[in-house]
């Protein structure tokens, strides 16, 4: 799996888009860019993932750079239960897929 | 419908002693994945079922870990002897068994292990 790069702390004021910024510049053709949470004592979540188009859930948009080497995750009204730490994933759809998490960018959503 | 649940929440036990630890995937999920947390270290892949058989176990750190899912439903987790390093917290995750599409892995809560 492509290696990822994100920064390691965030802060974000309450009501505010959180913009979570991921370099993957070894990504594959095939690979797509996940992302997960993991809010305190609590296990990851799966919140996003694109290949190439932007998407857009309930939780979060994302957003895929044209040539797929960065992408940015975009919770657009931050909230203080958005206090987690964030991590970017590229991997392959579908099947088995093993998760490699890295360190993350821990958020703090500040009221 | 109910989420991966993972028991016990938290496990204390000394060094020299063994312990079990049980994950319930979602109903129907064929894939069954184990990760650990150790202090202060990334979340690690440690193994992963399809149904009941083990399709990768490259992450098991030795032969003191023992995973069984039998019938394909639940699976253990078994450290025996455990040692000082293995404690951490250690998460389960279950996917159903997809071709193609999201393959998003659902995350129990995670289980607390202190070894003493």
């Amino acid at each position: 799996d492509a290696k990822t790069t994100q920064p390691p702390s965030m802060d974000c004021a309450e009501g505010r888009a959180a913009n979570l910024p991921c370099n993957h510049s070894t990504i594959s053709g095939n690979e797509y860019v996940y992302w997960y949470r993991q809010i305190h004592s609590q296990g990851p979540q799966y919140i996003i993932h694109g290949l190439k188009n932007n998407e857009t859930n309930e939780m979060a948009s994302l957003i895929i750079t044209e040539d797929r080497k960065s992408s940015t995750l975009i919770l657009p009204h931050a909230t203080l239960r958005d206090t987690a730490v964030y991590y970017c994933i590229v991997a392959f759809s579908g099947g088995y897929q093993k998760v490699t998490f890295g360190i993350g960018t821990k958020l703090q959503v500040i009221p | 419908e109910a989420g991966v649940t993972q028991f016990p929440s938290h496990s204390v036990i000394e060094k020299g002693q063994t312990v079990t630890l049980r994950c319930d995937p979602i109903s129907g999920h064929d894939n069954l994945y184990w990760y650990r947390r150790v202090m202060g270290k990334e979340i690690k892949f440690l193994l992963h079922f399809v149904k009941e058989s083990k399709q990768d176990e490259s992450g098991m750190p030795n032969n003191r870990f023992l995973a069984e899912r039998t019938g394909g439903t639940y699976s253990t987790l078994k450290v025996q002897p455990a040692e000082l390093e293995d404690s951490g917290v250690y998460f389960c995750a279950s996917s159903p068994l997809l071709l193609t599409g999201t393959n998003e892995q659902f995350f129990g809560p995670g289980t607390r292990l202190t070894v003493l």
